[in-house]
């Protein structure tokens, strides 16, 4: 069956600009997470959902990010004013209840120039 | 602290040898679980095994096994029969079943396999 898609896969931004990235779980997924991936380190967690709650935004480094998933599906990450440091892999990753095991999406490249 | 740790920046395997992939992780927590994502160039991380906590025996999957050693904390992984295609990174991840949902990765190891 179908993986989780995220698009765009590249976004390059001027600083100051604002971005949306689109993350699509499979279908059935309950959990959706989104992790920030900074080049050479590991993914770290910004926030999770539960169908529509989001229940965890604790690894959102400022009030400049925003994420939403209003139908339980399909999610938006917006970052407004984007800054240089911004510049990094936002991953998407969707879990079934069933099983501990998260699922990831390709990822968006961020550049922020 | 850092709750995962790989140690192994990089790491060399000659084709059709087993390679071990070092991983430790710091937790309070009774209950958790270990795993490992394999991330290619193309950037996707795909899941390759879980070990839980009250797991008795080691997982395996394939050429993949866990080596999970409680006491030690630590859960490396062992890839047997290495093919040109397993060069990629390498996370170690940790999830507590106590507190949140996310998962905790280590920094990777890059391994390269030698035709």
């Amino acid at each position: 069956g179908a993986g989780v898609s995220q698009s765009p896969r590249y976004k390059v931004a001027k600083r100051g600009q604002d971005v949306a990235l689109r993350c699509d779980p499979i279908s059935g997924h309950v959990s959706l997470f989104w992790y920030q991936q900074a080049l050479g380190q590991g993914p770290e967690f910004l926030t999770y959902f539960q169908n529509e709650a989001q229940l965890d935004k604790s690894g959102l480094p400022s009030d400049r990010f925003f994420a939403e998933r209003p139908e339980g599906s399909v999610s938006t990450l917006k970052i407004q004013r984007t800054q240089q440091e911004d510049s990094a892999v936002y991953l998407c990753a969707s879990n079934h209840l069933a099983g501990p095991e998260q699922y990831f999406g390709p990822g968006t490249r961020l550049t922020v120039t | 602290a850092q709750k995962i740790t790989q140690t192994q920046p990089g790491m060399f395997v000659q084709e059709k040898e087993a390679v071990t992939l070092d991983c430790t992780y710091d937790t309070s927590d009774q209950s958790y679980g270990l795993f490992w994502y394999k991330q290619p160039s193309s950037g996707e991380m795909i899941f390759l095994i879980y070990q839980g906590s009250y797991d008795e025996q080691n997982a395996t999957e394939g050429r993949y096994s866990l080596n999970f050693q409680k006491a030690r904390k630590s859960a490396n992984l062992v890839i047997s029969a290495s093919q040109l295609g397993d060069s990629a990174m390498y996370f170690c991840a940790m999830r507590e079943f106590t507190g949140a949902n996310n998962l905790f990765f280590g920094t990777g190891t890059r391994l390269t396999v030698i035709p």
